[in-house]
């Protein structure tokens, strides 16, 4: 079974700070992708890589980076965070491209404040 | 841009009965169409996806219907039972995006 996993499930930080939201998958999958999800909102993308130190930007990247230095991990980074960062982030890998399944870590519950 | 639109957005339903969810895309190049569940504090998962080349899949008490032409599919869960109750997404993808649709709060009434 594929395994996605973030590093914190709860995590609350003050405005201004730095914080790194860091995703792990152990199937070797070349594609990752970070995710917000709000209510009435659904799934928006912010980032996706399909390679280390590959990244393209989603829907909604602004007030976040992304790094990727190894194939299995991939890190989201909010440079300073605002109180409307406050949301669920998660992370998710596939194979391919297109037409595969994605598989989702478990989440992460940032609030900021 | 691409986007996809779902509805309805809360749904409930007496146990037994029959829900669909609707999902209309806009990419033409669409040709993967994914269902999630999510339940209350756990990570979607793939319940069912239908490829562009299909037009219905069953699995169980859960299909999926496609029509190309006017660009929208639905999920049709029959029998319903109160673990059904989740919120539910749609998807599409074409060459690397994959576009979400806003969801659906299923509620099964028992």
């Amino acid at each position: 079974d594929v395994k996605v996993t973030q590093s914190s499930r709860y995590l609350v930080k003050r405005t201004g700070e730095k914080v790194f939201l860091e995703c792990v998958q152990d199937m070797d999958h070349e594609n990752m992708f970070w995710y917000r999800q709000d209510p009435g909102l659904g799934l928006r993308l912010i980032y996706f890589s399909y390679d280390v130190k590959m990244k393209e930007k989603g829907d909604i990247p602004e007030g976040y980076s992304v790094s990727r230095e190894k194939k299995e991990r991939f890190s989201l980074i909010l440079e300073s965070a605002s109180t409307n960062q406050t949301s669920m982030y998660l992370c998710a890998s596939t194979p391919a491209l297109g037409r595969y399944e994605q598989y989702f870590g478990p989440g992460t519950r940032l609030t900021v404040t | 841009g691409e986007n996809v639109e779902q509805h309805p957005s809360t749904l409930s339903v007496q146990e037994g009965d029959s829900a669909v969810i609707k999902c209309t895309y806009s990419d033409s190049a669409s040709n993967y169409f994914p269902w999630y569940k999510q339940e209350l504090g756990k990570r979607p998962q793939l319940i069912i996806d239908i490829r562009s080349n299909v037009g219905e899949k069953k699995d169980q008490r859960i299909a999926v219907t496609l029509n190309k032409t006017a660009k929208h599919f639905s999920l049709h869960i029959t029998e319903t039972q109160p673990e059904d109750s989740a919120v539910y997404f749609c998807g599409s993808s074409g060459t690397y995006k994959y576009i979400f649709g806003t969801g659906t709060r299923l509620k099964v009434l028992a």
